[in-house]
């Protein structure tokens, strides 16, 4: 596609809920970001692949969240267990190569946790 | 560490009025990278511009202009003459050499009034 694709763009979960969050990248591009907005902040990083291979997960915030990309191109984040501070917007983004350029963002997908 | 600072969390402009968002970072990096990203209601992150560290020129793309100076750390950004389709909320970020996250600031939601 023309962009990065993300699904759903909305979600609602019940507290313990497990969701699983898709990302599209641009066809082609090795790098893939995860990053979380929570309301009125900037994005903050989660987690980043080259290609398939997660090398930084360091900003995942509990074991219950995973994310994968094992083919290198669509990626899932999956939040167990779902808990109220999970509710934000989380962006995924691509870029062409592995450092230093600028990533493509999505539109996100708003998760909310009743 | 890295930082972003946006002070401003709000502006508000008349149509036609000339707008400057600031952005202060630190970082110890002696080669880095710093982008604007603009954040309509839709939620996606359009990319702006991407500066590095030895490109202390100032860019000017249309009605907008980036103003970099390494001696203050900053790297402030211009719309001239705003309109309406301006208005969102702008993320100045910051990315290290060699490295992929990027750190943003809280973004400045600006408002302009027709």
């Amino acid at each position: 596609g023309a962009g990065v694709s993300q699904s759903p763009r909305y979600k609602v979960a019940k507290r313990g809920q497990d969701v699983a969050l898709r990302c599209d990248p641009i066809s082609g591009h090795v790098s893939l970001f995860w990053y979380q907005q929570a309301l009125g902040q900037g994005p903050e990083f989660l987690t980043y692949f080259q290609n398939e291979a997660q090398l930084d997960k360091s900003g995942l915030p509990s074991d219950r969240f995973f994310a994968e990309r094992p083919e290198g191109s669509v990626s899932t984040l999956k939040i167990q267990r779902t808990q109220q501070e999970d509710s934000a917007v989380y962006l995924c983004a691509s870029s062409p190569g592995w450092r230093d350029g600028e990533a493509f963002f999505g539109q996100g997908t708003r998760l909310t946790v009743v | 560490a890295q930082k972003v600072t946006q002070a401003q969390t709000e502006i508000s402009v008349v149509e036609k009025e000339d707008v400057t968002l600031d952005c202060v970072y630190e970082t110890r990096d002696t080669t880095y990278y710093l982008f604007w990203y603009k954040q309509p209601p839709s939620g996606e992150l359009v990319f702006l511009i991407r500066r590095n560290s030895f490109d202390e020129q100032n860019e000017i793309s249309g009605r907008y202009s980036w103003n970099f100076q390494k001696s203050t750390s900053s790297f402030n950004f211009t719309i001239t003459a705003s309109q309406v389709v301006d208005s969102a909320v702008y993320f100045c970020a910051l990315s290290g050499s060699g490295t992929y996250k990027y750190i943003f600031g809280t973004g400045t939601r600006l408002k302009v009034l027709a």
